[in-house]
């Protein structure tokens, strides 16, 4: 059982926006930044928002995160086929660890 | 170009060890500290553990501790995951990945994983 709870499914329609929330406690998001990775299946995962909001080079700006008190969320907007993949949350925990999210599957109707 | 590139996986008999490894290039090894990451087929990501860039400090998740042991070699620039004990929850994808400086949250690469299967 994940730490940090994020909706198993979420689904859009090209062009649409989605937002994949995710939910932890004090000693996690409630206390230090939340990164998203972006996993297709079968591939390397890629580290999607660092740090609650933040896109590393080369990610489009479709692509945006944002975090308040206990609660992330990661949105898309222009929703392209493409996009169709695992995303996970994850935050370090103050027990001295990391925590991911369970993931969710995103699906590009 | 960053590569992390996992070796040891494969088939392990039931109650018994593996030893992973992961040899990094593309960038100064001692500068990141390093993670092993798994996903079990059909699960997400689990973070199993992370060690510091001078290897001194490891940290790991409740579910391995005192099965595993994470260390490093700055001289074959090369991460290690040895783990004992195994059962068939243990069958996973096993990532190896490196996160810049102190920002041990931050995952900035990862490799292409290697498979372990568990056998009874």
């Amino acid at each position: 059982q994940s730490v940090l709870t994020q909706p198993p499914s979420v689904s859009g329609t090209p062009g649409q926006r989605v937002v994949i929330s995710c939910s932890g406690s004090r000693s996690n998001v409630g206390t230090n930044p939340v990164n998203w990775y972006q996993h297709f299946p079968g591939n390397a995962p890629k580290l999607l928002i660092y740090t609650n909001d933040q896109r590393p080079s080369g990610v489009p700006d479709r692509f945006s995160g944002s975090k308040s008190g206990t609660s992330a969320s990661l949105a898309i907007s222009g929703l392209q086929s493409e996009d169709e993949a695992d995303y996970y949350c994850a935050a370090w925990d103050d027990s001295l660890k990391v925590i991911f999210g369970g993931g969710t599957r995103l699906s590009v109707l | 170009e960053v590569r992390l590139v996992e070796s040891g996986g494969g088939v392990v008999n039931l109650g018994g060890s593996l030893r992973l490894t992961c040899a990094a290039s593309g960038l100064m090894f001692d500068d990141y500290a390093m993670h092993w990451v798994r996903q079990v087929p059909g699960k997400g990501l689990e973070w199993l553990s992370l060690i510091n860039g001078h290897g001194i400090n490891t940290y790991s998740a409740d579910s391995v501790r005192g099965r595993i042991t994470t260390s490093r070699d700055s001289s074959r620039n090369s991460l290690f995951l040895q783990m004992n004990s195994l059962t068939s929850d243990d069958a996973a994808i096993y990532y190896c990945a490196a996160s810049r400086g102190w920002n041990y949250d931050v995952i900035d690469f990862w490799g292409q994983g290697t498979r372990v299967t568990v056998s009874s």
